[in-house]
């Protein structure tokens, strides 16, 4: 079963705007993951947060975590039409060992 | 750097067909994985490989075998293809294990596999 789960399935904005995008999970994690996938492309890791850090920023991205919630946001500020892609949140769960555990992704679509 | 090379790209397999979809790396990572990515459902972790020789099974292997003779390849195969194994295919690798700082995880471009 999936781990995490994310809101909204799909966001559409205009440039310029910001974008947020959600993510929970159910079980305790060590960090968790936020990856961008261009249509036909794999995955592109953007930003790591660790389960003692609340929050973290790279560039235009800004990356929350509420371990006492289960949840996560993705913040991407100034939107640009380039930053069209879906968005996935991964976790790395105590208890999985090796293994990343990926949501089901938001779909953003940035309108110029 | 080439970085995750999967080859084909694309695949349209008959029912009880079998055949091996290859990956390759050249960052000289420990970790390899495959995922299926199925509309609505994300990313699922098929197996993965923590180093040469060593494999295990992820959330859905049934259908799927692996194996991990060097520590650039990682090929992916399926012995009975049957119309629920279309799915677009992921391989990815990583450093060491993907949760650890400064380890993320590299994709290939996917191949895309139809089963009719």
């Amino acid at each position: 079963s999936q781990q995490g789960e994310e809101d909204p399935q799909a966001l559409s904005i205009q440039e310029g705007e910001n974008a947020t995008m959600n993510c929970s999970y159910k079980t305790s994690i060590n960090n968790l993951q936020w990856y961008r996938q261009n249509s036909g492309r794999g995955l592109v890791h953007l930003i790591l947060i660790r389960s003692n850090e609340r929050e973290k920023h790279s560039g235009r991205l800004r990356v929350t975590l509420d371990t006492s919630k289960k949840s996560s946001s993705l913040l991407i500020t100034a939107s640009r039409a380039a930053d069209t892609a879906s968005y996935f949140c991964a976790t790395d769960e105590e208890t999985s060992g090796s293994r990343l555990t990926f949501g089901e992704g938001t779909q953003l679509t940035v309108n110029p | 750097n080439a970085g995750v090379t999967q080859t084909p790209k694309f695949q349209v397999l008959k029912t009880g067909q079998s055949m091996t979809l290859q990956c390759a790396q050249d960052m000289n990572h420990e970790y390899m994985s495959w995922y299926r990515q199925d509309p609505g459902m994300g990313l699922r972790l098929i197996h993965y490989s923590v180093g040469a020789g060593i494999t295990d099974q992820g959330e859905v292997p049934n259908g799927y075998n692996v194996s991990r003779s060097t520590t650039e390849d990682f090929p992916l195969r399926l012995l009975s293809a049957a119309p629920s194994q279309t799915s677009v295919y992921f391989c990815a690798s990583s450093y060491s294990y993907p949760g650890a700082y400064n380890s993320p995880l590299h994709f290939g471009n996917g191949t895309r596999l139809t089963v009719t």
